[in-house]
């Protein structure tokens, strides 16, 4: 069984439009995160949740929007995609609210803009 | 700036050599962990050291951390060519309560 799961694992797509990344954990855990690799490997965290709450939020463009409906799920929309978008996205999630506890991650969500 | 910094970038070993990896760090730490990613997939946890350890052993995978001179190394012993992947360390500051990654060591092991 996958233990978290994101969709799409590709995403092509045109300047200017906007697309939805989802993500999944069926590890019952507490936090869950999204974090950007660019193309030199760099993995950055942009937002983290804790039971459906946002405890994290870096200096994302507000293009950005996470949403968690329920704290296994946390989704990421973003608006009016650039060229900088692309890049891969990772879903992770860990037991309880600490950040020092070890994260799972999902395979990645390799956005591509043209 | 970011916390962690990997070295070497990139090593190339033979089958059954054995690979050190080392990161550095700046701010004080409460623990520090090293991840593998292999191409096209995402992280996964190896092995997590506390700030009042010195050395952690699993399996084939020996950490050590000095907190003195803000830095970790970790070596696999007796590579094989399914280790070849790239690590990261990844830092939980004592201020800041988030994790921050290195950019890694690009690992290849060849048969």
């Amino acid at each position: 069984d996958t233990a978290v799961s994101q969709t799409p694992k590709y995403l092509v797509t045109q300047m200017g439009n906007d697309k939805s990344i989802k993500c999944e954990q069926n590890l019952g855990h507490d936090t869950m995160y999204w974090y950007k690799q660019d193309s030199k490997k760099f993995l950055k965290i942009m937002f983290s949740y804790n039971n459906k709450e946002l405890i994290i939020n870096e200096t994302v463009p507000n293009r950005f929007s996470p949403k968690s409906p329920d704290k296994a799920h946390l989704n990421l929309h973003i608006n009016s995609l650039e060229l900088g978008d692309s890049a891969v996205y990772f879903c992770a999630s860990s037991q309880g609210q600490g950040v020092g506890q070890p994260q799972h991650f999902g395979d990645g969500t390799r956005l591509s803009i043209l | 700036s970011q916390q962690g910094e990997e070295d070497p970038q990139a090593l190339s070993i033979q089958e059954g050599e054995n690979a050190t990896m080392n990161c550095s760090y700046k701010t004080s730490i409460n623990n520090l962990q090293w991840y593998r990613q292999n191409s096209g997939r995402g992280l996964v946890h190896l092995i997590l050291i506390r700030s009042n350890e010195r050395e952690k052993h699993s399996g084939r995978l020996r950490v050590t951390l000095d907190t003195s001179k803000k830095s970790s190394s970790l070596l696999i012993t007796a590579s094989r060519a399914a280790d070849t992947a790239s690590y990261f360390c990844a830092t939980d500051p004592q201020q800041g309560g988030k994790l921050i990654f290195g950019q890694g060591t690009e690992l290849s092991v060849k048969p």
